[in-house]
């Protein structure tokens, strides 16, 4: 059974940095076929795609916020973390991760999501 | 990066409809296209991947098609567990940008 789960503060205040970990069960972080994303979304909008990291540890960012952005995994943790710096009020979002499967024809699409963790910004 | 556009933004409509969500990238990404429903307080849930591929599990009423830049979801028959939001997502790059959102409310 696989499973998501995002864990980090509920709050953090202007300027400050975030860091969210998502624990994952029931796959490896080392399968070459499955990689894991951070997707957030401000209440009431689109979601937005934030960062990626495959399975041979390379990244991806997206490039309006690549400047404020770090993931990182501990494969023996099963853990993928985000951090994002220099916090604003406009982050303030649910933030999910997602993990990324890559069928036999490169074709790839997220086919287990967290539950979601609301993250607000304020002082 | 690839920017996803999606039309309409919102759209009403009646339980047993047909309907037609479009999506379309700003550059060719083949078949690399996925889509995904979401409800109120929920994450996402897959309905199609690689442009036409239903997902496991998901209804055969949920059809996707196309190819390049333009992209469709229909819903042949809405049914009331329907009504949600759905997101197109490219994995042509790999910065897997979504589209803007269509949400689907009832008429």
């Amino acid at each position: 059974q696989v499973t998501l789960k995002e864990s980090g503060p509920v709050l953090v205040k202007p300027t400050e940095t975030l860091t969210l970990t998502c624990t994952v069960s029931g796959f490896s972080l080392s399968n070459a076929r499955m990689g894991v994303s951070w997707i957030r979304q401000p209440p009431g909008k689109a979601l937005e795609w934030l960062a990626h990291i495959f399975s041979n540890d390379e990244k991806s960012y997206s490039t309006s916020l690549k400047n404020r952005l770090t993931i990182s995994k501990d494969t023996s943790k099963s853990q993928v973390v985000l951090t994002m710096t220099n916090m604003d009020p406009v982050d303030t979002a649910t933030y999910y991760c997602a993990r990324l499967l890559s069928d036999g024809y490169n074709y790839n699409y997220f086919d287990y999501w967290g539950q979601g963790a609301l993250v607000a910004v304020s002082s | 990066d690839i920017q996803m556009t999606q039309s309409p933004s919102s759209l009403s409509a009646s339980v047993g409809d047909r309907i037609t969500i479009t999506c379309r990238a700003s550059q060719s990404i083949s078949r690399f296209l996925n889509w995904y429903q979401q409800k109120s307080g929920k994450a996402p849930n897959l309905l199609i991947y690689a442009a036409s591929s239903l997902q496991s599990g998901v209804p055969s009423r949920f059809s996707g098609s196309g190819s390049g830049t333009d992209f469709t979801l229909t819903i042949s028959s809405l049914q009331p567990e329907d009504f949600a939001t759905y997101y197109c997502q490219q994995n042509y790059s790999t910065t897997y940008t979504f589209g803007q959102g269509t949400k689907l409310e009832i008429k």
